[in-house]
């Protein structure tokens, strides 16, 4: 799938802090970060519809979401810690709502 | 918050036989998608099918939305098909948040 690109594709991080990006070509409206770890469903973490941030689901503040345009997602994140070690997937719909999901092929961050 | 049941958690089949994996929810979903997950890989949508039958390929979901559950066929399974199938439930206006269940595991033998 390379309608949906994510970078880096592999980070590995001692306490540092990083983001991780995201961009779609499709011309859709709403995008999304998804956190899955090891042997778990994908869980979502943010919701933007149209550049607002609609859905902060319950993660740790050291997450911080940015979207600069309906295209754009980035994800920085501060003093990672070793229980944020998975994979970390955007994804995109035409709408908000009741719209198919796209997904990208994800960022795997390792935490020493 | 919406609950997603899938089963069975794991299916072992000989390469040539069918597959029927079942989705659960718990409550009403105007969204409902299918997707596969190779190991280490990305999610694949493979079918959009919030009611009704549909059909692509090998596959056919049956939804049935005021009984809340979904169903994936795989006819004539192959060894590619092995990997993991995830079932993702959206509700309706301001209770959405796409939810996924946790999966079958479907391993196909040659």
């Amino acid at each position: 799938n390379t309608k949906i690109t994510q970078s880096p594709r592999y980070l590995i991080l001692g306490r540092a802090n990083k983001s991780l990006e995201c961009e779609q070509h499709l011309g859709h409206n709403a995008m999304y970060w998804y956190k899955q770890s090891a042997e778990k469903p994908p869980e979502l973490m943010f919701l933007y519809n149209l550049k607002q941030l609609i859905r902060n689901e319950t993660v740790p503040s050291r997450f911080i979401p940015e979207c600069p345009d309906s295209s754009k997602l980035l994800l920085h994140i501060s003093a990672v810690d070793p229980e944020d070690s998975a994979v970390y997937f955007c994804a995109s719909s035409q709408a908000q709502s009741n719209e198919r999901l796209f997904f990208g092929h994800g960022t795997k961050l390792s935490v020493l | 918050g919406q609950q997603v049941q899938q089963s069975p958690a794991s299916l072992v089949l000989q390469e040539g036989e069918n597959a029927e994996l079942q989705c659960n929810f718990s409550s009403t979903a105007t969204q409902l998608q299918w997707f596969y997950q190779s190991p280490g890989g990305s999610l694949v949508s493979l079918l959009s099918n919030p009611s009704g039958t549909k059909h692509t390929g090998r596959l056919t979901s049956t939804t049935v939305t005021k009984e809340r559950r979904s169903s994936l066929h795989i006819s004539s399974s192959q060894t590619t098909d092995s990997g993991t199938y995830l079932c993702a439930i959206a509700g309706a206006g301001g209770n959405y948040k796409p939810t996924f269940g946790k999966g079958t595991s479907l391993v196909v033998h040659p």
